[in-house]
Protein backbone atom coordinates (compact mmCIF):
# COMPACT_ATOMS: atom_id res chain seq x y z
CA UNK A 1 0.00 0.00 0.00
CA UNK A 2 1.91 3.45 -1.30
CA UNK A 3 0.79 5.95 1.21
CA UNK A 4 2.83 8.87 -0.49
CA UNK A 5 2.89 8.85 -4.07
CA UNK A 6 4.56 10.54 -6.89
CA UNK A 7 2.71 10.05 -10.04
CA UNK A 8 5.27 11.62 -12.46
CA UNK A 9 8.38 9.90 -12.62
CA UNK A 10 10.65 12.49 -14.76
CA UNK A 11 9.65 16.11 -15.65
CA UNK A 12 11.18 18.72 -18.08
CA UNK A 13 11.71 21.95 -17.77
CA UNK A 14 13.52 25.16 -18.92
CA UNK A 15 15.87 27.18 -17.63
CA UNK A 16 14.45 30.14 -15.56
CA UNK A 17 11.19 28.77 -15.53
CA UNK A 18 9.03 27.46 -12.61
CA UNK A 19 9.13 23.58 -11.74
CA UNK A 20 6.02 22.09 -9.74
CA UNK A 21 6.80 18.79 -8.27
CA UNK A 22 3.72 16.95 -6.81
CA UNK A 23 3.17 14.68 -4.33
CA UNK A 24 -0.02 12.85 -3.35
CA UNK A 25 -0.99 11.11 0.40
CA UNK A 26 -3.61 8.68 1.97
CA UNK A 27 -2.80 8.85 5.19
CA UNK A 28 -4.48 11.26 7.48
CA UNK A 29 -2.26 10.42 10.59
CA UNK A 30 0.47 12.17 8.66
CA UNK A 31 1.21 15.85 9.80
CA UNK A 32 4.40 16.44 8.71
CA UNK A 33 5.93 16.38 4.87
CA UNK A 34 9.83 17.13 3.65
CA UNK A 35 10.93 17.02 0.51
CA UNK A 36 14.60 16.02 -0.23
CA UNK A 37 16.79 15.96 -3.14
CA UNK A 38 19.08 13.40 -4.19
CA UNK A 39 21.93 13.17 -6.83
CA UNK A 40 23.79 10.28 -8.16
CA UNK A 41 26.09 8.91 -5.90
CA UNK A 42 25.14 10.98 -2.92
CA UNK A 43 22.17 10.30 -0.02
CA UNK A 44 18.70 12.49 -0.08
CA UNK A 45 19.31 15.94 0.91
CA UNK A 46 17.05 17.79 2.99
CA UNK A 47 15.06 20.58 1.12
CA UNK A 48 11.92 22.14 2.88
CA UNK A 49 9.51 20.77 4.99
CA UNK A 50 6.25 21.86 6.32
CA UNK A 51 3.74 21.06 9.26
CA UNK A 52 0.46 20.29 8.74
CA UNK A 53 -0.33 23.69 10.45
CA UNK A 54 0.90 25.49 7.45
CA UNK A 55 -0.65 25.67 3.82
CA UNK A 56 2.91 27.10 2.93
CA UNK A 57 6.11 27.51 3.15
CA UNK A 58 8.70 29.45 2.16
CA UNK A 59 13.04 29.01 1.39
CA UNK A 60 14.61 30.84 -1.38
CA UNK A 61 13.47 29.50 -4.43
CA UNK A 62 12.14 26.89 -3.03
CA UNK A 63 8.18 26.81 -1.80
CA UNK A 64 5.81 24.17 -0.12
CA UNK A 65 2.23 24.39 -0.47
CA UNK A 66 0.22 21.76 1.80
CA UNK A 67 -3.85 21.25 0.65
CA UNK A 68 -4.92 19.03 3.55
CA UNK A 69 -8.48 18.72 2.29
CA UNK A 70 -7.05 16.80 -1.05
CA UNK A 71 -4.40 15.19 0.91
CA UNK A 72 -2.18 17.16 -1.42
CA UNK A 73 1.60 19.00 -1.40
CA UNK A 74 3.81 20.05 -4.30
CA UNK A 75 6.91 22.09 -4.58
CA UNK A 76 7.62 25.16 -6.29
CA UNK A 77 10.89 25.58 -7.56
CA UNK A 78 11.40 29.17 -9.39
CA UNK A 79 13.39 30.28 -10.91
CA UNK A 80 14.46 27.12 -12.30
CA UNK A 81 18.34 26.20 -12.92
CA UNK A 82 20.62 23.68 -14.21
CA UNK A 83 22.22 23.00 -11.24
CA UNK A 84 18.35 21.57 -9.81
CA UNK A 85 18.39 19.03 -11.97
CA UNK A 86 18.14 15.59 -9.90
CA UNK A 87 15.78 13.16 -8.28
CA UNK A 88 12.99 14.48 -6.08
CA UNK A 89 11.25 12.74 -3.21
CA UNK A 90 8.40 13.70 -0.83
CA UNK A 91 8.17 12.09 2.45
CA UNK A 92 5.49 12.00 4.79
CA UNK A 93 5.34 11.28 9.06
CA UNK A 94 3.78 11.95 12.07
CA UNK A 95 5.64 14.79 13.85
CA UNK A 96 7.25 13.83 17.15
CA UNK A 97 7.33 17.13 19.18
CA UNK A 98 10.69 16.43 21.09
CA UNK A 99 9.60 12.44 21.51
CA UNK A 100 11.36 10.19 19.22
CA UNK A 101 11.86 10.82 15.75
CA UNK A 102 9.21 8.93 13.69
CA UNK A 103 9.85 7.21 10.78
CA UNK A 104 9.82 8.86 7.27
CA UNK A 105 7.30 6.99 4.28
CA UNK A 106 8.89 7.90 0.96
CA UNK A 107 7.16 8.95 -2.47
CA UNK A 108 9.08 7.17 -5.25
CA UNK A 109 10.25 9.87 -6.42
CA UNK A 110 10.73 12.37 -9.25
CA UNK A 111 13.35 12.86 -11.68
CA UNK A 112 13.76 16.67 -12.62
CA UNK A 113 15.94 17.70 -15.43
CA UNK A 114 16.23 21.79 -15.84
CA UNK A 115 17.26 22.62 -19.59
CA UNK A 116 19.54 25.18 -20.10
CA UNK B 1 30.88 20.09 11.16
CA UNK B 2 31.14 16.29 9.84
CA UNK B 3 27.69 15.12 8.46
CA UNK B 4 26.34 11.26 8.18
CA UNK B 5 29.11 9.33 7.17
CA UNK B 6 28.75 5.37 6.37
CA UNK B 7 30.78 2.84 5.40
CA UNK B 8 31.64 0.83 3.01
CA UNK B 9 30.62 2.95 -0.06
CA UNK B 10 30.10 -0.40 -2.05
CA UNK B 11 30.13 -3.86 -1.03
CA UNK B 12 29.81 -7.44 -3.25
CA UNK B 13 28.87 -10.46 -1.37
CA UNK B 14 27.16 -13.78 -2.21
CA UNK B 15 24.12 -15.25 -1.62
CA UNK B 16 24.26 -16.73 2.01
CA UNK B 17 26.88 -14.55 3.44
CA UNK B 18 26.01 -12.17 6.16
CA UNK B 19 26.75 -8.62 5.99
CA UNK B 20 27.66 -5.09 8.41
CA UNK B 21 26.88 -2.10 7.35
CA UNK B 22 28.27 1.35 9.54
CA UNK B 23 27.17 4.71 10.38
CA UNK B 24 28.71 7.37 12.14
CA UNK B 25 25.52 9.98 12.83
CA UNK B 26 25.95 13.83 12.22
CA UNK B 27 27.41 15.79 15.45
CA UNK B 28 24.85 16.28 17.83
CA UNK B 29 22.47 14.07 16.89
CA UNK B 30 21.37 10.96 19.04
CA UNK B 31 19.21 8.71 16.67
CA UNK B 32 19.74 6.58 13.76
CA UNK B 33 17.30 5.51 11.12
CA UNK B 34 18.16 2.80 8.28
CA UNK B 35 16.29 2.84 5.00
CA UNK B 36 16.78 0.53 2.05
CA UNK B 37 16.12 1.83 -0.83
CA UNK B 38 16.26 -0.63 -3.96
CA UNK B 39 16.21 0.70 -7.80
CA UNK B 40 13.58 3.26 -8.76
CA UNK B 41 12.12 2.72 -5.27
CA UNK B 42 12.08 5.55 -2.80
CA UNK B 43 13.75 4.86 0.44
CA UNK B 44 12.17 2.16 3.01
CA UNK B 45 12.13 2.49 6.62
CA UNK B 46 13.98 -0.37 8.01
CA UNK B 47 14.38 0.47 11.83
CA UNK B 48 14.94 2.92 14.61
CA UNK B 49 17.76 3.34 17.42
CA UNK B 50 17.71 5.60 20.25
CA UNK B 51 19.29 5.17 23.70
CA UNK B 52 21.03 1.80 22.17
CA UNK B 53 17.37 -0.02 21.78
CA UNK B 54 15.28 -0.42 18.63
CA UNK B 55 12.32 2.29 18.73
CA UNK B 56 10.66 1.50 15.95
CA UNK B 57 10.76 -1.57 13.05
CA UNK B 58 9.39 -1.59 9.83
CA UNK B 59 8.17 -4.39 7.30
CA UNK B 60 11.70 -6.27 6.96
CA UNK B 61 12.35 -9.91 8.42
CA UNK B 62 14.45 -10.72 11.55
CA UNK B 63 17.36 -11.06 8.81
CA UNK B 64 17.52 -7.10 9.39
CA UNK B 65 19.23 -6.73 12.93
CA UNK B 66 21.08 -3.79 14.38
CA UNK B 67 22.93 -2.14 16.86
CA UNK B 68 23.99 1.79 18.62
CA UNK B 69 26.75 2.20 20.49
CA UNK B 70 26.73 4.38 23.26
CA UNK B 71 28.57 7.41 21.22
CA UNK B 72 25.13 7.22 18.84
CA UNK B 73 26.55 4.88 16.40
CA UNK B 74 24.95 2.72 14.55
CA UNK B 75 25.33 -1.22 12.74
CA UNK B 76 23.33 -2.48 10.33
CA UNK B 77 23.57 -6.60 9.64
CA UNK B 78 21.87 -8.87 7.45
CA UNK B 79 22.12 -12.70 7.69
CA UNK B 80 21.57 -14.89 5.03
CA UNK B 81 21.44 -12.64 2.20
CA UNK B 82 19.00 -12.99 -0.71
CA UNK B 83 19.92 -11.51 -4.20
CA UNK B 84 16.70 -9.27 -3.43
CA UNK B 85 18.82 -7.81 -0.76
CA UNK B 86 20.75 -5.49 -3.27
CA UNK B 87 19.88 -1.97 -2.74
CA UNK B 88 21.27 0.78 -1.44
CA UNK B 89 21.45 0.89 2.45
CA UNK B 90 21.07 4.73 3.56
CA UNK B 91 21.56 5.55 7.12
CA UNK B 92 19.82 9.12 8.58
CA UNK B 93 20.14 10.46 12.17
CA UNK B 94 18.58 13.22 13.73
CA UNK B 95 17.82 14.70 17.08
CA UNK B 96 14.52 13.79 19.40
CA UNK B 97 14.36 17.56 19.92
CA UNK B 98 14.08 18.55 16.53
CA UNK B 99 11.23 17.82 14.72
CA UNK B 100 11.50 15.17 12.17
CA UNK B 101 14.15 16.37 9.99
CA UNK B 102 16.30 13.52 9.13
CA UNK B 103 19.89 14.08 7.24
CA UNK B 104 21.04 10.96 5.26
CA UNK B 105 24.57 9.78 4.66
CA UNK B 106 25.69 9.16 0.72
CA UNK B 107 24.84 5.35 1.45
CA UNK B 108 26.48 1.98 1.09
CA UNK B 109 25.60 -0.11 -2.29
CA UNK B 110 25.11 -3.27 -1.78
CA UNK B 111 25.39 -6.14 -4.40
CA UNK B 112 24.17 -9.78 -3.75
CA UNK B 113 25.14 -12.44 -6.32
Amino acid sequence: DQQVKQNSPSLSVQEGRISILNCDYTNSMFDYFLWYKKYPAEGPTFLISISSIKDKNEDGRFTVFLNKSAKHLSLHIVPSQPGDSAVYFCAATMASYGGATNKLIFGTGTLLAVQP
Amino acid sequence: DAGVTQSPTHLIKTRGQQVTLRCSPKSGHDTVSWYQQALGQGPQFIFQYYEEEERQRGNFPDRFSGHQFPNYSSELNVNALLLGDSALYLCASSYRGLINIQYFGAGTRLSVL
